[in-house]
């Protein structure tokens, strides 16, 4: 089973440029997840999606921050415009979306912000 | 605020001693708990999960879960330098979206 992809890996921008991350979660999960993770703390949630409807979204910098899921599959988050504050790892995790079922996380997107 | 607080480390022990990873929580509506493994540079990686009050076995790890005291621990055994990493502990808030809360994590260490 393929596991959940994201990209690019690692990207650097200077401040008040834009930047988006793409992730295609695994095949079957209805639920798709962004969160932050700043070094040395654990993931904060960002979005959460049920297909491709927002579930949860009250920690999302909303002036600043978007994400969609068209189509109920692939999702993208932008960051318009970045701040230095935004330098962390963007991780992209799905599940399946039923009770005490695990999120399977991807990689991540390193983002450094000159 | 609910929170999932995890005792920050760093955690030292030597090869083949048992590493315990403690965790408790604020919201009593939490669920299930997920412990990670997280090396560093990479992605956190599902350990295991535990829903019920009392210990689950898998391999050298077990989960222990006291809903009483808002506690969950994770006790690796024979501990190997491989197990070097950050453990993340995550509370499920319940409900119908099923969001995870994430403690900041422990860094374990295991010496040769």
């Amino acid at each position: 089973e393929a596991g959940v992809a994201q990209s690019p890996r690692y990207k650097i921008i200077e401040k008040r440029q834009s930047v988006a991350f793409w992730c295609n979660p695994i095949s079957g999960h209805a639920t798709l997840y962004w969160y932050q993770q700043i070094l040395g703390q654990g993931p904060k949630l960002l979005i959460q999606f049920q297909n491709n409807g927002v579930v949860d979204d009250s920690q999302l910098p909303k002036d600043r921050f978007s994400a969609e899921r068209l189509k109920g599959v692939d999702s993208t988050l932008k960051i318009q415009p970045a701040k230095l504050e935004d330098s962390a790892v963007y991780l992209c995790a799905s599940s399946s979306g039923t009770p005490n079922q695990p999120q399977h996380f991807g990689d991540g997107t390193r983002l450094s912000i000159l | 605020q609910k929170e999932v607080e995890q005792n920050s480390g760093p955690l030292s022990v030597p090869e083949g001693a048992i590493a315990s990873l403690n965790c408790t929580y604020s919201d009593r509506g939490s669920q299930s708990f997920f412990w990670y493994r997280q090396y560093s540079g990479k992605s956190p990686e599902l350990i295991m999960f535990i829903y019920s009050n009392g210990d689950k076995e898998d391999g050298r790890f077990t989960a222990q879960l006291n809903k009483a005291s808002q506690y969950v621990s994770l006790l690796i055994r024979d501990s190997q330098p491989s197990d070097s990493a950050t453990y993340l502990c995550a509370g499920n808030s319940g409900g119908s979206n099923y969001k995870l809360t994430f403690g900041k994590g422990t860094l374990l260490t295991v010496n040769p």
